[in-house]
């Protein structure tokens, strides 16, 4: 069956650096969906890549969809502490053609 | 002021009782779905509806219920069989179920004293 794994689960960075979270999938993905959660917060929308080897950027996000559409990543440049949060990417399940979640990365950034 | 309104924010509910979380949307979307999450962990899918008076099994509804009269709402009730309710319950709703960028409502706290 389709598995997606989102990695690392925590990353604790220093402001100023940079930050990745991916996501692998065993199957080729239809599209992929990114959201930001802070702490406490509800999760909200950020991006979506349909597209095989699809860039988008969002100030200092840039967002990745891989070439054979089984990877993504969601990379922050120069972190700043608006930043922290748990960011989770999203698919559509290829047998339910319902969103699925991934597990989240939380990131927390020292000042 | 459009968007997804959740109520109560924080609910507490002895063991044993029946609780119904509420969940409102003036977005016009004819998808709606609840979500759990617990402490550090993702989003599961406990019920979601496509349309008025449809509406289907998620991943975990066991000790859940839903109800879709109206198309602005999409109330969860968590019961008493439900083993280990204390969680996070996020609603959301998209324009379609086809169009599932999903838009989610501020949560609900419940706690299980």
């Amino acid at each position: 069956g389709q598995q997606v794994m989102q990695i690392p689960q925590y990353q604790h960075v220093q402001e100023g650096e940079d930050f990745t979270t991916y996501c692998n999938s065993s199957t080729t993905l239809s599209n992929i969906q990114w959201y930001k959660q802070r702490p406490g917060g509800h999760p909200v929308f950020l991006i979506q890549l349909v597209k095989s080897g699809e860039v988008k950027k969002q100030k200092r996000l840039t967002f990745q969809f891989g070439e054979a559409k089984k990877n993504s990543s969601l990379h922050i440049t120069a972190t700043q502490t608006t930043d922290v949060g748990t960011y989770f990417c999203a698919w559509t399940g290829s047998n339910t053609g319902k969103l699925i979640f991934g597990q989240g990365t939380t990131l927390q950034v020292k000042p | 002021d459009g968007g997804i309104t959740q109520s109560p924010k924080y609910l507490f509910r002895k063991e044993g009782q029946n609780v119904t979380l509420s969940c409102e949307q003036n977005l016009n979307h004819d998808a709606m779905y609840w979500y759990r999450q617990d402490p550090g962990q993702g989003l599961r899918l406990i019920y979601y509806s496509q349309i008025v008076n449809d509406f289907q099994k998620g991943d975990i509804a066991e000790g859940y219920s839903v109800s879709r009269e109206k198309k602005e709402s999409f109330p969860l009730t968590v019961t008493s069989a439900q083993k280990n309710p204390t969680a996070f319950y996020l609603c959301a709703s998209s324009r379609t179920l086809a169009d599932n960028t999903i838009y989610f409502g501020e949560g609900s706290w419940l706690t299980v004293v």
